[in-house]
């Protein structure tokens, strides 16, 4: 069965600093894996999202992620965080056997000024 | 603009009360999901669909239940409402059917049940 598991609930980073948030998925199959942000009262909305090619994959607002195959990983960094960065991220993970979405249980991104 | 919502926006009930929350999507998207989040959970699959008349049980669907019977609605009804069913209920629909398909989120109900 497929699973995420972000490390991490709440992460702090001073405004400017490197954005760094962990996950790690377990796929029997090759998956495809996502990271999505959601604002305070909104709904979720996609950053960025692995499915073949590029392992190196960039998203909105200068928001990237690596898929590492042999570290199970698929972190999400950005080099210089903003106020306006300060949300919740949820990774996720889905693969070809069909198109239900596994979500983390999500991290608090909280910017310091 | 294609878009997807949600209604009602906010929800108080009481325990044992039938509450229906609704999903419209203009994507024409096949796809629909309905999801709950909780704190420490997550977003949790209670049901979804692939299609007009298609429905499939998710994760958590005890206590829930859905139709579909155009595409572009997929309305969830929570047949005796419990305390336990307090949470943010999101939908969201996706194109069909390659996977890795991005979905798209609704802004959420927040319901509370008494």
């Amino acid at each position: 069965a497929q699973s995420v598991t972000q490390l991490g609930s709440h992460v702090s980073v001073s405004e400017g600093a490197l954005v760094l948030l962990r996950c790690n998925y377990s796929s029997s199959v090759p998956p495809y894996l996502f990271w999505y942000v959601q604002y305070p009262n909104q709904g979720l909305q996609l950053l960025l999202k692995y499915t073949t090619g590029a392992t190196l994959v960039k998203g909105i607002n200068g928001f990237e992620a690596e898929f590492k195959k042999s570290e199970t990983s698929f972190h999400l960094t950005k080099p210089s965080a903003h106020m306006s960065d300060a949300a919740e991220y949820f990774c996720a993970v889905s693969d070809l056997r069909d198109d239900k979405i596994i979500f983390g249980k999500g991290t608090r991104l909280h910017i310091l000024p | 603009d294609a878009e997807i919502t949600q209604s009602p926006r906010h929800k108080i009930t009481e325990t044992g009360r039938q509450v229906t929350l609704a999903c419209h999507q203009t994507w024409n998207h096949n796809n629909m999901f309905w999801y709950r989040q909780d704190l420490g959970h997550g977003l949790r699959l209670i049901h979804y669909s692939y299609g007009v008349q298609d429905t499939n049980k998710g994760e958590v669907s005890d206590g829930y239940s859905v139709s579909r019977s155009n595409t572009e609605d997929l309305p969830l009804t929570l047949e005796s409402a419990a305390s336990s069913q307090t949470s943010v209920y999101f939908c969201a629909s996706s194109e069909s059917p390659m996977s890795g398909e991005t979905q798209y989120f609704g802004p959420g109900t927040r319901l509370l049940v008494l």
